[in-house]
């Protein structure tokens, strides 16, 4: 049981640059999100899934697109990369809503430097 | 003004040491509450959630004062793996949280 996985670890863009963040989970978890966290600052959400095909803003989402055709991946998509983009970025997901299944657990993160 | 507040710190204690620190949330309407602990350059983990009439897990404390809209973390007999950020996050009616920039705690020998 990996729990959620992100890939790239690291990265370096260009400005103007496209790329996708990949996560993955493998426990069956309805909902996932992604954050990103600069530093000193809290978790911002970009985006988040309640499930299969439904996708929906969070706090901070211009500059990024998203997708979830399947349970378990949850993409996150930056096109034109710009120097705010760089951050650390988070991916998490959630079984549900009530309280006792409400944990989120994150991936390791993604470290991305736009230059 | 901010959703979740929290003091950054750091707070640098010796180990045995007793430390706690307090967070404040905006929302009235905040249902669910916890402590995230977050090592340097990792992801956040759960530490505990935070129960209306407080809770305890092992060394830590955690209390939610709904008037005043606050909740606090103490942490007994600091071990030196204590050193982390600790995260106040907040959740309203649904699942989304909402998370405070963290309080730093550093144990020292």
């Amino acid at each position: 049981n990996a729990g959620v996985t992100q890939t790239p670890k690291f990265r370096i863009l260009k400005i103007g640059q496209s790329m996708t963040l990949q996560c993955t989970q493998d426990m069956n978890h309805n909902y996932m999100y992604w954050y990103r966290q600069d530093p000193g600052m809290g978790l911002k959400l970009i985006y988040y899934s309640v499930g299969a095909g439904i996708t929906d803003k969070g706090e901070v989402p211009n500059g990024y697109n998203v997708s979830r055709s399947t349970t378990e991946d949850f993409p996150l998509r930056l096109e034109l990369a710009a120097p705010s983009q760089t951050s650390v970025y988070f991916c998490a997901s959630s079984l549900g809503q009530s309280r006792d299944s409400n944990e989120q657990f994150f991936g390791p993160g993604t470290r991305l430097t736009v230059l | 003004r901010k959703e979740v507040e929290q003091d950054p710190g750091p707070f640098n204690v010796p180990e045995g040491a007793t430390v706690a620190f307090n967070c404040t949330y905006s929302n009235s309407a905040s249902q669910s509450f916890f402590w995230y602990r977050q090592d340097c350059r990792k992801e956040p983990k759960l530490l505990m959630s935070v129960y209306s009439s407080g809770n305890e897990d092992g060394r830590f404390t955690a209390q939610l004062n709904r008037a005043s809209q606050y909740i606090s973390l103490l942490i007994r007999d600091s071990k030196l793996s204590d050193s982390a950020t600790y995260l106040c996050v907040v959740s309203s009616n649904d699942y989304k949280l909402s998370f405070g920039a963290g309080t730093t705690v550093t144990v020292r020998a």
